[in-house]
């Protein structure tokens, strides 16, 4: 079973730095896709960014994007210029085969 | 606008009882899913549905099933609730397909069982 590992449970950054959550994951496939979601208090779940793993581009959002590292099943979200509003839970997800499988999250804490 | 929406936002249940939880999305989705989400757990997938009627265990099945009747409802029952299924419940659903993967999340549904 594919496994999805976020080592870093809280994380906290200053206002408009940057800061790198951490992901790591282990699949046998090579054809998958890999999603960062954001959570804030409001519980909704928020698509944040995707990466297609047969592409070597990293992807990018604005002021979100990733270090898609293929050969060592890494996947890390930069946050360039937080803002308060970047305050949530980030959860990191694998998908292959209509199913969807999550980290077990990182808090992030904005201070202003 | 995609919409994903279940039908308790907080629920309190008494130990022993049967509890449904329902979710309906309104984007003619092929896949649904259903989560619980604990802390320092992350989101753990219990059932997922590819079409109506259909239906395939998740991670963590054990005490609750499923229903699919129609392509647009995914019902998740607690046959008989326990205190240890008071978590957060996320229902999801996706288009489908290779190219089209992106779940939808609804609010969620707070349970209490007591």
């Amino acid at each position: 079973a594919q496994t999805v590992t976020q080592s870093q449970p809280e994380m906290s950054v200053q206002e408009a730095e940057t800061v790198t959550l951490s992901c790591t994951y282990d699949t046998s496939e090579s054809d998958y896709y890999l999603f960062w979601y954001k959570q804030p208090p409001s519980r909704q779940m928020i698509l944040v960014i995707r990466q297609e793993a047969y592409k070597q581009q990293n992807a990018t959002e604005n002021r979100f994007s990733v270090n898609f590292q293929k050969a060592a099943k890494s996947f890390s979200l930069k946050i360039s210029d937080s803002q308060l509003g970047d305050a949530a839970m980030y959860f990191c997800a694998y998908f292959r085969g209509e199913k969807l499988t999550f980290g077990t999250g990182t808090r992030l804490t904005i201070i202003p | 606008d995609v919409k994903v929406t279940q039908s308790s936002r907080y629920l309190v249940k008494r130990t022993g009882e049967k509890v449904f939880l329902e979710c309906v999305q309104d984007m003619d989705h092929e896949n649904m899913f259903w989560y619980r989400q604990d802390p320092g757990l992350g989101l753990r997938l219990i059932y997922f549905s590819y079409d109506v009627k259909m239906k395939e265990k998740g991670d963590i099945p054990e005490g609750y099933s499923v229903s699919r009747e129609k392509k647009e409802r995914f019902s998740l029952i607690l046959e008989s609730a326990s205190t240890n299924q008071t978590s957060m419940y996320l229902c999801a659903s996706s288009l489908g397909g290779l190219l089209n993967t992106e779940a939808f999340f609804g609010q969620g549904t707070r349970l209490t069982v007591v």
